[in-house]
C-alpha cells in the first residue's frame, strides 16, 4: 500500500530557531499533500493544503510566512517551522491524498521547542 | 465551531460491554473516515464508509453512514483492553479534499 515517510520523529530545538519536516511518498506520486498539528490530547487540525508545483492553501489562522511548505515535487513535501518558539510545540502529522476517498499518513513528528 | 461534533469525548467502560460512538454534522460529506491513533504515532484507518445508509463491519466494530452522509457511529461489541485508545472520525466535503477531524474519543477499557 501506499508509505508516507516522515522524518524526524522528534526534534528538539532552541527558540528562534528553525526546523523542517520532511514528508515523502516512497510508492506513488503525491500530488496532494494535508498538513496536520496535534496538540497533547487533542485532535488534527488542518493547517494547510499543499498541491506540487503551487503555493499551498492556508487554514485560517496559520501564519504563511511562519510555517513555510514546499511541495516541489511528486514525492517530497516539507515543512518549516521559522523562527519557533515554545508555542510551537506540538505533533505535526502529514497526509497524502491517494485517491478520491484515499489518505495516507505519516508517522508525525514531536517538535519540542525550548 | 466544530464541524464535526464527536462524542463521547471520553469513555471509561469494563471488558465485554459495548459502547458507541458518534460523529455528528450539519454538513454533507463526500466520505467518512474513522482512524485510531496511538500516542506519538500518525492515525492508523480504521474504516472509509462513502454511501448513505452503508454499513460496514470490522470484527467487533460496527461503523455505520448516516443515510443524509451527515453523520456516522462507531459501535464496539464486548469491548477488550486492547481496543483502549483515541479515535477519530474525520471527512472529507468533497472528494479528495482535505479530512476534517472530530475531537476524537479516549476510550478506556479495564480488565
Amino acid at each position: 500500500g501506499a508509505v508516507v515517510s516522515q522524518h524526524p520523529s522528534w526534534v528538539i530545538c532552541k527558540s528562534g530557531t528553525s526546523v523542517k519536516i520532511e514528508c515523502r511518498s516512497l510508492d506513488f506520486q503525491a500530488t496532494t499533500m494535508f498538513w496536520y498539528r496535534q496538540f497533547p490530547k487533542q485532535s488534527l487540525m488542518l493547517m494547510a493544503t499543499s498541491n506540487e508545483g503551487s503555493k499551498a492553501t492556508y487554514e485560517q489562522g496559520v501564519e504563511k510566512d511562519k510555517f513555510l511548505i514546499n511541495h516541489a515535487s511528486l514525492t517530497l513535501s516539507t515543512l518549516t517551522v521559522t523562527s519557533a518558539h515554545p508555542e510551537d510545540s506540538s505533533f505535526y502529522i502529514c497526509s497524502a491524498r491517494t485517491g478520491d476517498y484515499g489518505y495516507t499518513f505519516g508517522s508525525g513528528t514531536r517538535l519540542t521547542v525550548v | 465551531t466544530q464541524l464535526l461534533e464527536q462524542s463521547p469525548q471520553f469513555l471509561s467502560i469494563q471488558e465485554g460491554e459495548n459502547l458507541t460512538v458518534y460523529c455528528n454534522s450539519s454538513s454533507v460529506f463526500s466520505s467518512l473516515q474513522w482512524y485510531r491513533q496511538e500516542p506519538g504515532e500518525g492515525p492508523v484507518l480504521l474504516v472509509t464508509v462513502v454511501t448513505g445508509g452503508e454499513v460496514k463491519k470490522l470484527k467487533r466494530l460496527t461503523f455505520q453512514f448516516g443515510d443524509a452522509r451527515k453523520d456516522s457511529s462507531l459501535h464496539i461489541t464486548a469491548a477488550q483492553p486492547g481496543d483502549t485508545g483515541l479515535y477519530l472520525c474525520a471527512g472529507a466535503r468533497q472528494a479528495g479534499t482535505a479530512l476534517i477531524f472530530g475531537k476524537g474519543t479516549t476510550l478506556s477499557v479495564s480488565s
